[in-house]
């Protein structure tokens, strides 16, 4: 499968604890975005990063949340000292270089927080 | 912030039937792209629009990009069954480099 590959699928965390979620992009593409969707509302945008750098992390909450993308391994979205609102799937994609490159998709990770 | 309005919410139709959704702003995208998602599962990638005016078909879907690059259309002819799912329309807005902003989605159910 040459597809975006993200795991786990499923993440339960209870309160107060760590989340990490992984991603590895499509083969060939060096460019890794993570959105978040939370119940009942669309899409949005958090992070973009290329190996070994963050690009944009306008939309990245500014506290417990941090993106790395290593030069080798996949892209991990870690939460720290989670929270009930944390509830949500986590959407990885990745795209080419260009900057018209359309971005694809893996499955999701969803994360619920007891 | 840049407001984006997909309609659409909701799209109940049979079998056979065509149909429309539209994507709009008030600001220029540089480029758009369609999405359909289905429970459980991502986005899937159904075409990207990039000229204003231009008009791309798969199958029987029909895109069209604004002239003035700040609405899009899916058109769907003969829907079916398999067609039911959640179809996003993602631009990505002038200036705002690559991150995509999604619209709410329009949830089609299409009844045999």
């Amino acid at each position: 499968n040459a597809g975006v590959m993200q795991n786990p699928r499923h993440l339960v965390r209870r309160r107060g604890q760590e989340a990490r979620l992984r991603c590895s992009p499509m083969k060939g593409h060096s460019h890794v975005y993570w959105y978040r969707q939370l119940p009942e509302e669309g899409l949005k945008f958090m992070v973009y990063l290329q190996k070994e750098n963050i690009i944009d992390e306008s939309g990245m909450p500014k506290e417990r949340f941090s993106a790395e993308f290593p030069k080798e391994g996949p892209s991990i979205l870690r939460i720290q000292q989670v929270v009930r609102g944390d509830s949500a799937a986590y959407f990885c994609a990745s795209s080419g270089t260009g900057e018209r490159q359309p971005q694809h998709f893996g499955d999701g990770t969803r994360l619920s927080i007891l | 912030t840049q407001l984006l309005e997909q309609s659409p919410q909701f799209l109940s139709i049979q079998e056979g039937e065509n149909l429309t959704v539209y994507c709009n702003s008030s600001s220029v995208f540089s480029s758009l792209q369609w999405y359909r998602q289905e429970p459980g599962e991502g986005p899937v990638l159904l075409v990207t629009v990039v000229t204003g005016g231009e008009v791309k078909k798969l199958k029987r879907l029909t895109f069209q990009f604004g002239d003035a690059r700040k609405d899009s259309s899916l058109h769907i002819t003969a829907a079916q069954p398999g067609d039911t799912g959640l179809y996003l329309c993602a631009p990505r807005f002038s200036g705002s480099a690559r991150q995509l902003t999604f619209g709410s989605g329009t949830q089609l159910t299409v009844l045999p």
